[in-house]
């Protein structure tokens, strides 16, 4: 079955300082890949996307996630972080052979310091 | 764009209660509609997917008497939880994608629903 793997539960950067939160899947086809991200108490919003075409995928606030199927990864990056992207990322993925069901990783926990 | 709303936003009431939660996307046709929970700290889990007309497809586990889907029109999707129990508590989000019929097209989230039974 398909499934998402978010290597940890929590990250914690300064303000200012490179983001990087990692996705990866299993999958020997490529799915449709997604990054949401959820404040507190709320749903998701969707950061970014991928389906096909480029590789690099740019989304809102900053952040970017490259698509890279030898390594199964989709890992999300943000050059410089703001004390407002403090939140719960979650990455998520369709499977191609079922593209009604969103697959979600167990989401990371991004803390930013001043 | 692409705005689901979701109502109400918090709810508390006693065990037995029956509760229900509207999702309905604004401004755009959602054939589809997703119910998914949530606990505290942890992912989401997909508990029905809500189909414009038809049955809702319920994922194994989940109860379909205990929660009630209709989806009864384009833009709106209820969830009813009968007979509520403590153990019911959750936060409940609802999701929705658009109607033209491409596979990749994301779905955008309401704001969910905590629910706290007493």
């Amino acid at each position: 079955a398909q499934s998402v793997t978010q290597l940890g539960s929590h990250v914690s950067v300064s303000e200012g300082a490179l983001v990087l939160l990692r996705c990866n899947y299993s999958s020997s086809v490529p799915p449709y890949l997604f990054w949401y991200v959820q404040y507190p108490n709320q749903g998701l919003q969707l950061l970014l996307k991928y389906t096909t075409g480029a590789t690099l995928v740019k989304g809102i606030n900053g952040f970017e996630a490259e698509f890279k199927k030898s390594e199964t990864s989709f890992h999300l990056t943000k050059p410089s972080a703001h004390m407002s992207d403090a939140a719960e990322y979650f990455c998520a993925v369709t499977p191609l052979d079922n593209t009604d069901k969103l697959i979600f990783g167990t989401g990371t926990r991004l803390q930013v310091f001043p | 764009g692409a705005v689901v709303s979701q109502h109400p936003s918090r709810v508390i009431c006693k065990s037995g209660t029956s509760v229900k939660i509207e999702c309905r996307s604004l401004d755009f046709q959602a054939t589809t509609m997703f119910w998914y929970r949530q606990f505290p700290k942890q992912s989401l889990m997909l508990m029905a997917t809500s189909n414009e007309g038809s049955k809702a497809t319920y994922e194994q586990g989940v109860e379909k008497d205990k929660f009630l889907i209709n989806h009864a029109s384009l833009t709106l999707s209820t969830l009813t939880v009968t007979s509520a129990h403590p153990e019911d508590s959750s936060f409940y989000i609802c999701s929705a994608r658009e109607s033209r019929g491409l596979s990749n097209q994301p779905q955008h989230f309401g704001d969910g629903t905590r629910l706290s039974i007493l």
